[in-house]
């Protein structure tokens, strides 16, 4: 199946930095990616979806400058958590499709961030 | 309501035992239908499609109902390893590929 990784999976950061995760699609051309974040024992919220070359579109609540997404190749997505607090604390997992998101959606492994 | 209604459990079962999990979803426009299956701090892993004439997948069956807009997964013999919560994801009636996710189902298979 396809392959998508994240990274890092893991960060820990202060209040009032900024923190990258990137997303990419290993062995396939991602023309969509999509962003979600999910709270402990909640279903998982999209952010943002990301198309190769455009901007992102963001889901009603998410702070687009905020939560920089880019989108710069078919294998590279990028979520910038800019003046990070302890409330964005999540787990955010990105996902790649080849087809526009119209089928299956392949997840990323996921970063956790907390934010001391 | 909430797009994707699922109950979240938790399910404790025996192993061998056969148990079946639902989820109802409120958009009839909506076009696509997966399980997906997510281990404890872990990304979510596609289990299955979910096909108007059901379908079945080993020890798995997974069926759709569009009239009741109904969706429901069953396991048959389970496994220690089944233990994991199942996200019913339902796709959106737009082309945007926008996943609506419920809040899982929490299955724990017991020896």
């Amino acid at each position: 199946g396809a392959v998508v990784s994240q990274h890092p999976s893991r960060v820990i950061c202060k209040s009032g930095t900024s923190v990258k995760i990137e997303c990419r699609s290993l062995d396939f051309q991602a023309t969509t990616m999509f962003w979600y974040r999910q709270f402990p024992k909640q279903s998982l919220m999209l952010m943002a979806t990301s198309n190769e070359g455009s901007k992102a579109t963001y889901e009603q609540g998410v702070e687009k400058d905020k939560f920089l997404i880019n989108h710069a190749s078919l294998t590279l997505s990028t979520l910038t958590v800019t003046s990070a607090h302890p409330e964005d604390s999540s787990f955010y997992i990105c996902s790649a499709s080849s087809r526009g998101g119209l089928y299956e959606q392949y997840f990323g492994p996921g970063t956790r961030l907390t934010v001391t | 309501r909430k797009e994707v209604e699922q109950d979240p459990g938790p399910f404790n079962v025996p192993e061998g035992a056969t148990v079946a999990f639902n989820c109802t979803y409120s958009n009839s426009a909506s076009q696509s239908f997966f399980w997906y299956r997510q281990d404890c701090r872990k990304e979510p892993k596609l289990l299955m499609s979910v096909y108007s004439s059901g379908n079945e997948d080993g020890r798995f069956t997974a069926q759709l109902n569009r009239a009741s807009q109904y969706i429901s997964l069953l396991i048959r013999d389970s496994k220690l390893s089944d233990s994991a919560t199942y996200l019913c994801v339902v796709h959106g009636s737009s082309n945007t590929g926008k996943l609506i996710f419920g809040q899982g189902t929490t299955l724990q298979v017991k020896p």
